[in-house]
């Protein structure tokens, strides 16, 4: 069974940049066919894909995200980050990471989300 | 991409059949069977009860089950428990190049 768990500040500063890891167990964090996924739910809204990437590096981003995000893997430590630059008040969510089986579409594991908030 | 339009809340008592619709386009629950669904308990990671409309994984209640009819989905739970209470969100697939859209999130109550 996947295991996901996110890391990182709870706290950003405005124009700032957000990092967060999300570290991976359970399963072969290399295995075919399936990406490793950051989603967010900002306050009273629903939830948004941010981006996706693969165990070799190729990613996915959300059109309206893409040129502030980054995402990255280090499959030595079966870990993967997101980072997010420009941040503003509206960035401020709960992000998860997930993994996304590619074939059929779905997230078959969540982490439980850690809340980032953008203030000075 | 807008999201998927779900009710805001459905109840039922215990032991009753509740159902959420999960409305969309032709770009994604019209076109494609990739619809999936997660339940989420206050403070907990969403958790994938329904696959590809129908399928359930392993370990998930029979109680739960998924259909479709045109652009619209549905998530039927049936033998209503007070353990099922939580937010459910439908997803899909869509070919309007974006990774996927969500659906707006409905909340069950156990009455």
């Amino acid at each position: 069974q996947v295991q996901l768990q996110e890391s990182g500040p709870g706290l950003v500063e405005p124009s700032q940049t957000l990092s967060l890891t999300c570290s991976v167990s359970g399963v072969s964090f290399t295995s075919t066919g399936y990406f490793w996924t950051w989603i967010r739910q900002q306050p009273g809204k629903t939830l948004e894909y941010i981006g996706r990437i693969y165990h070799s590096g190729t990613t996915y981003f959300n059109p309206s995200l893409k040129s502030r995000v980054a995402m990255s893997v280090d499959t030595s430590k079966n870990q993967f980050s997101l980072r997010l630059s420009a941040v503003t008040a509206a960035d401020t969510a709960v992000y998860y990471c997930a993994r996304y089986y590619y074939r059929d579409h779905y997230l078959d594991g969540w982490g439980q989300g850690t809340l980032v908030t953008v203030s000075s | 991409q807008s999201a998927l339009t779900q009710p805001a809340s459905v109840s039922g008592s215990p032991g009753q059949s509740i159902t959420i619709s999960c409305t969309g386009t032709n770009s994604d629950i019209g076109d494609f069977d990739f619809v999936s669904w997660y339940q989420q308990h206050p403070g907990k990671a969403p958790k994938l009860v329904i696959y590809e409309v129908t399928n359930r994984p392993s370990g998930i209640s029979w109680r739960f089950s998924g259909s479709k009819s045109g652009n619209t989905a549905s998530l039927t739970i049936s033998g209503l428990q007070a353990g099922d209470e939580a937010d459910y969100y439908c997803s899909s697939y869509t070919n309007r190049g974006s990774l996927g859209v969500f659906g707006t999130g409905t909340q069950v109550t156990v009455l």
